[in-house]
């Protein structure tokens, strides 16, 4: 059974761009939810989608966005990038967040420069 | 909303030592109580889960007890290999679902 894959594995941008990252859930499991890990801030809480539907969000600027498709693949935006974004962006997929917890995929490595 | 305090790390010890690693948190009723580990350069592993209050989760020779009155959930095991080195993280779920991690307490096993 395929886990979570996140793309791309790592990602170099340059202040002001803005990017795309992409996370592939578990087969089966519709709700996708973001993360963002810094050595800083730990680990904070983006937004998380279920049925196409941002069903939570956390404390980020609107720069932040995402979004979720029919096959529950989900990707998130990051736009006018900032320093400070440079992070790992962490995907999780979770069939029944209660009984089973989340699955995480490796992340992206974005760094901005 | 919830938060999490977790005993802060780093942490060695020698193999085959009993290791403990705290875990309190604040949250209006019971929620689901996890902990998950991280690899260096890998993302989360869900370990092991509680549900409800005095639930033990367990996993490859870990534990932890959801304690309502106490509103604790410390991993433990009882002989820790090399292998276990690793970043710990306690993470209660808000109302919402979202989990609220704790800074992570590393873990470091000396041979």
């Amino acid at each position: 059974k395929a886990g979570v894959t996140q793309t791309p594995r790592y990602l170099i941008k340059t202040r002001g761009q803005q990017v795309t990252l992409s996370c592939s859930p578990i087969s089966g499991h519709r709700s996708v939810s973001w993360y963002q890990q810094t050595p800083g801030q730990g680990l904070q809480f983006l937004f998380e989608y279920f049925s196409e539907t941002q069903r939570n969000k956390g404390n980020f600027p609107g720069r932040f966005s995402g979004r979720q498709f029919s096959n529950s693949r989900s990707e998130m935006n990051v736009s006018t990038l900032e320093l400070g974004d440079s992070a790992l962006y962490l995907c999780a997929s979770s069939l029944d967040r209660t009984a089973y917890g989340y699955t995480f995929g490796s992340g992206t490595r974005l760094t901005v420069v | 909303g919830n938060s999490v305090t977790q005993m802060e790390g780093p942490v060695t010890l020698s193999e085959e030592a009993f290791l403990t690693i705290n875990c309190t948190y604040t949250a209006t009723g019971y929620p689901s109580l996890f902990w998950y580990v991280q690899y260096p350069g890998e993302g989360l592993q869900l370990l092991l889960k509680a549900t409800k209050a005095d639930d033990k989760g367990s996993n490859k020779g870990f534990e932890a007890t959801y304690r309502k009155e106490t509103t604790s959930f410390h991993l433990e095991k009882g002989s820790v290999q090399v292998s276990d080195s690793a970043v710990y993280f306690c993470a209660p779920a808000e109302s919402q679902g979202n989990l609220i991690f704790g800074k992570g307490t590393k873990l470091s096993v000396k041979p």
